[in-house]
């Protein structure tokens, strides 16, 4: 099992659409949480972080964690071209294991005009 | 203009040999990372140093050195011993704050094999 998995993809929404991201992680200890998005060829820049349970609103993105199901997902509402990018899931595990942060391989969203 | 500079943009390797890659940052991180990204795949850490004059491995180190003598440079070499070194490479660097720590990137150099 990957320490972090997320929805394969690629997901296509529609203009003004709700895209919904979601990421699994295995490490029950985990306690930091982040969503980056990453353009073609470009580098990583962090979107969200996300600590505590519960949801997280910075704009149009949301973050949602459920430890308890070990769930950490990132929605963002009215998608606009500009967000077709690949978003990285990646979570620090827990501090005891020493591990650093882990990333999933990432989902490719595209939003159609 | 704080942020962390990669160089160079693209990098050319001949079979057998080192090359070096460039990382500088002027944010005052005290832990600094590199990460290899191959097409479709996430990032995997190579190196990491939360201080001067220490680094760790990370996992992928095989084939790849680094240092870190000075606060805001910390440079990766590849060496010949890395038979696949074709990949995006990225630098990153963070205020080390436990967990959590939140680790910004540089521009990413790309390396290719003649």
């Amino acid at each position: 099992q990957k320490e972090v998995e997320q929805n394969s993809g690629p997901l296509s929404v529609p203009e003004g659409a709700i895209a919904s991201l979601n990421c699994t992680y295995s490490d029950r200890g985990s306690q930091s949480f982040f969503w980056y998005r990453q353009y073609s060829g470009k580098s990583p820049e962090l979107i969200m972080s996300i600590y505590s349970n519960g949801d997280k609103e910075d704009g149009r993105f949301t973050a949602q964690l459920n430890k308890a199901s070990q769930y950490v997902s990132l929605l963002i509402r009215d998608s606009q071209p500009s967000d077709s990018a690949t978003y990285l899931c990646a979570v620090i595990p827990d501090p005891g294991s020493a591990r650093q942060l882990t990333f999933g391989s990432g989902t490719q969203l595209t939003v159609l005009p | 203009d704080g942020g962390i500079t990669q160089s160079p943009k693209y990098l050319f390797r001949k079979e057998g040999q080192n090359v070096t890659l460039s990382c500088e940052q002027n944010l005052n991180h005290d832990a600094m990372y590199w990460y290899r990204q191959d097409p479709g795949q996430g990032l995997r850490l190579i190196y990491y140093s939360q201080i001067v004059n220490d680094f760790q491995k990370g996992d992928i180190a095989e084939g790849y050195s680094v240092s870190r003598e000075k606060k805001e440079s910390f440079p990766l070499t590849v060496t010949s011993a890395q038979k696949n070194p074709t990949a995006f490479y990225l630098c990153a660097s963070s205020q080390d704050r436990g967990t959590q720590e939140t680790q910004y990137f540089g521009p990413g150099t790309r390396l290719l094999v003649l």
